[in-house]
């Protein structure tokens, strides 16, 4: 079964600056997809970016990017020049090829002090 | 364009009593899904579906029930309400497997 881990339970950011989420992820699969969901106290669940296994390229949105490390089992998160409205719980999730399934890791719970 | 709303958002239920969460969406959306939010435990799968007339278990399905009977709804039910299954609810949907999930806003729910 896939695992998903997220080693640092809280980090915190001076706003402005940049900051990196770890993921790690545990699978014998080849094709999958990667999510970063964010979610604010307002409780919804939103989705921030996607990565496909079988892409090199690291997805960019805007401020956010990743750094997916396919044989390491690795997918970073990075925010640059840190906005209050940041602040919130993010969670790594992985996704198999042809599955239902969504595998969350636990989160990170990121603070931007102003 | 609503994307995926639920209903309630906040529920008390005492032990024993039974109860349905509602989940529609508009995005004519074949995946859907049911998620439990527990501290420290991330999101968990309850139930889901690929499709009107399908449905099948998730990780943990114990005490709880679901039909799809249209494209666009997948209620929830709560069989008979445990202290175990306090937690936030959410339903999700994707047009399909590479996408994302589209989440609704959650409903927290208390078991007394």
């Amino acid at each position: 079964a896939q695992t998903v881990t997220q080693s640092q339970p809280e980090m915190s950011v001076q706003e402005a600056e940049t900051v990196t989420l770890s993921c790690t992820y545990d699978t014998s699969e080849s094709d999958y997809y990667l999510f970063w969901y964010k979610q604010p106290p307002s409780r919804q669940m939103i989705l921030v970016i996607r990565q496909e296994a079988y892409k090199q390229q690291n997805a960019t949105e805007n401020r956010f990017s990743v750094n997916f490390q396919k044989a390491a089992k690795s997918f970073s998160l990075k925010i640059s020049d840190s906005q209050l409205g940041d602040a919130a719980m993010y969670f790594c999730a992985y996704r198999s090829e042809g599955a239902q399934k969504l595998v969350f890791g636990q989160g990170t719970r990121l603070t931007i002090n102003p | 364009n609503a994307g995926v709303t639920q209903t309630p958002k906040f529920q008390v239920l005492k032990t024993g009593q039974s109860m349905t969460l509602q989940c529609a969406q508009d995005m004519n959306h074949e995946y859907m899904s049911w998620y439990r939010q527990d501290p420290g435990m991330g999101l968990r799968l309850i139930h889901y579906s690929v499709g009107a007339g399908i449905t099948d278990q998730g990780e943990v399905p114990n005490g709880y029930n679901v039909s799809r009977s249209t494209t666009e709804d997948f209620p929830l039910r709560l069989l008979s309400a445990a202290p175990s299954q306090t937690s936030v609810y959410f339903c999700a949907s994707s047009y399909s497997i590479q996408d994302g999930y589209t989440f609704g806003s959650g409903t927290r729910l208390t078991v007394v």
